[in-house]
């Protein structure tokens, strides 16, 4: 069965630090789909970013970029100059053959100005 | 464009008692999930909707949920009877697209506590 690990539990940083949110899968299937949702304190989960298994070109979007690498599994999340409201617990996720999305238990990630 | 609207978005009730969810998904989205989030835990799938049809109720505790999305739009969960193990977040999503994991949008969820 598919497997997402989130071996981080909690991180701390003070403002405008970098950080990285690592995220590491287990799975068979050849085809499959990654994803990173937030959910903040107000409880809505936040769909961020969704990879397929075939494309592995790293991603930016303004202050996050993803790393993708199929090598060693890794789904990896970077925060460039954290700011508290990127204060969330954020979801490593997985979807396969069917459209079930298995969810990692999450990082929580906690930004002190 | 609304998001995906839930209600009551909080219930206290005992255990043994019966409650139900109400949840409203993206106008146009055919797909409709309701998950179960555990204090400290991802959310897990309890089932998915495809229009007015079951997809896949594998981890749905049949003896005492039950849900149904009549007409294919706003669908409703409900736990009779309730056990003090049922107290989470139930969140309700919906997507677009069917056949392929695509991203789904969630609602802010239904926070459960049995007592």
């Amino acid at each position: 069965a598919q497997k997402v690990t989130q071996a981080q539990t909690e991180i701390s940083v003070v403002e405008k630090e970098d950080v990285t949110l690592d995220c590491v899968y287990e799975t068979r299937d050849t085809t499959y789909y990654l994803f990173w949702y937030k959910q903040p304190p107000s409880g809505e989960l936040v769909f961020l970013i969704r990879r397929n298994s075939f494309d592995e070109q790293n991603e930016i979007s303004g202050r996050y970029s993803w790393n993708f690498q199929k090598s060693t599994s890794s789904f990896n999340f970077t925060i460039t100059a954290s700011q508290v409201v990127d204060s969330a617990v954020y979801f490593c996720t997985y979807g396969g053959g069917s459209e079930k999305l298995v969810f990692g238990k999450g990082t929580k990630l906690t930004v002190n100005p | 464009e609304a998001g995906v609207a839930q209600s009551p978005r909080y219930k206290i009730i005992e255990k043994r008692q019966s409650v139900a969810f109400w949840c409203n998904p993206i106008s146009g989205h055919a797909t409709l999930y309701w998950y179960q989030q555990i204090l400290g835990q991802g959310p897990k799938l309890l089932i998915q909707f495809q229009n007015n049809g079951v997809v896949d109720d594998s981890q749905l505790p049949k003896d005492r949920f039950s849900a149904e999305r009549l007409k294919g739009v706003d669908s409703t969960l409900k736990i009779q009877p309730a056990k003090l193990e049922d107290s989470a977040v139930y969140l309700c999503a919906s997507s677009l697209l069917a056949g392929s994991p695509y991203e789904q949008y969630f609602g802010p969820g239904t926070r459960l506590t049995v007592t």
